[in-house]
């Protein structure tokens, strides 16, 4: 099972700030398949990037995903303040699909 | 546009079988490419993907539950089911069903998601 490891746990930041999530593996994910997700309070968790760089329908061009093998990035542009949440990765690579344990951005 | 709703009991007592339904509506489950899979999220917790199924029937499940979980599907009511066996405490969570892209015929990404259904496990 690939064990995905987010970081830090809280960030605390200020609208229009730019934000850096960290998502790593304990091992390789194949050919980036890696996604990420927003979850707000009381709601389900929305797709944002998929193929760890591709963005989902309808999502603003302030968030981008990067990274390969252990190493992925979401990172948004400029915070808005609808963009304080919990931040989620998932690995695809393998049959047995994991979670990581989330990043929450909260407002400073 | 593609909706799922979940629904079954909030309340199972422990030892027994957990069973929810997510019904889809605005696209067939029998649709290629697609996966239907199961998600759920402990109080205050992160999310643990449970299972998915095929369109053509076949099924994935996560090694740590896969003794207890069965995920099938009923074309004619455009449904997918989670049965969950031998529940506990441990087994509380929000549980959400949704639709997984396949990925060179492997289950990936998530999307959309249904709103998801908290169920209890307590006597």
């Amino acid at each position: 099972e690939i064990v995905l490891t987010q970081s830090p746990g809280t960030l605390s930041l200020s609208p229009g700030e730019r934000v850096t999530l960290s998502c790593r593996a304990s091992q390789s994910v194949s050919s980036s398949y890696l996604a990420w997700y927003q979850q707000k309070p009381g709601q389900a968790p929305r797709l944002l990037i998929y193929h760890a760089s591709s963005r989902a329908t309808g999502i603003p061009d302030r968030f981008s995903g990067s990274g390969s093998g252990t190493d992925f990035t979401l990172t948004i542009s400029r915070l808005e303040p609808e963009d304080f949440a919990v931040y989620y990765c998932q690995q695809y690579g393998s049959s047995s699909l994991t979670f990581g344990g989330g990043t929450k951005v909260e407002i400073k | 546009q593609l909706q799922l709703q979940e629904s079954g009991p909030g309340l199972v007592k422990p030892s027994e079988t957990l069973s929810l339904t997510c019904t889809v509506s605005g696209g067939s489950i029998s649709s290629n490419n697609n996966f239907w899979g199961w998600i759920r999220q402990p109080p205050g917790k992160g999310l643990e993907w449970i299972g998915s199924i095929y369109y053509s029937g076949s099924t994935y499940y996560n090694p740590s539950l896969k003794s207890r979980v069965t995920i099938s599907e009923d074309t004619s009511k455009n449904q997918f089911s989670l049965k969950l066996t031998s529940v506990t405490a441990a087994d509380t969570a929000v549980y959400y069903c949704a639709r997984q892209r396949s990925n060179w015929n492997y289950p990936a990404w998530f999307d959309p998601w249904g709103q998801g259904t908290l169920v209890t496990v307590s006597s």
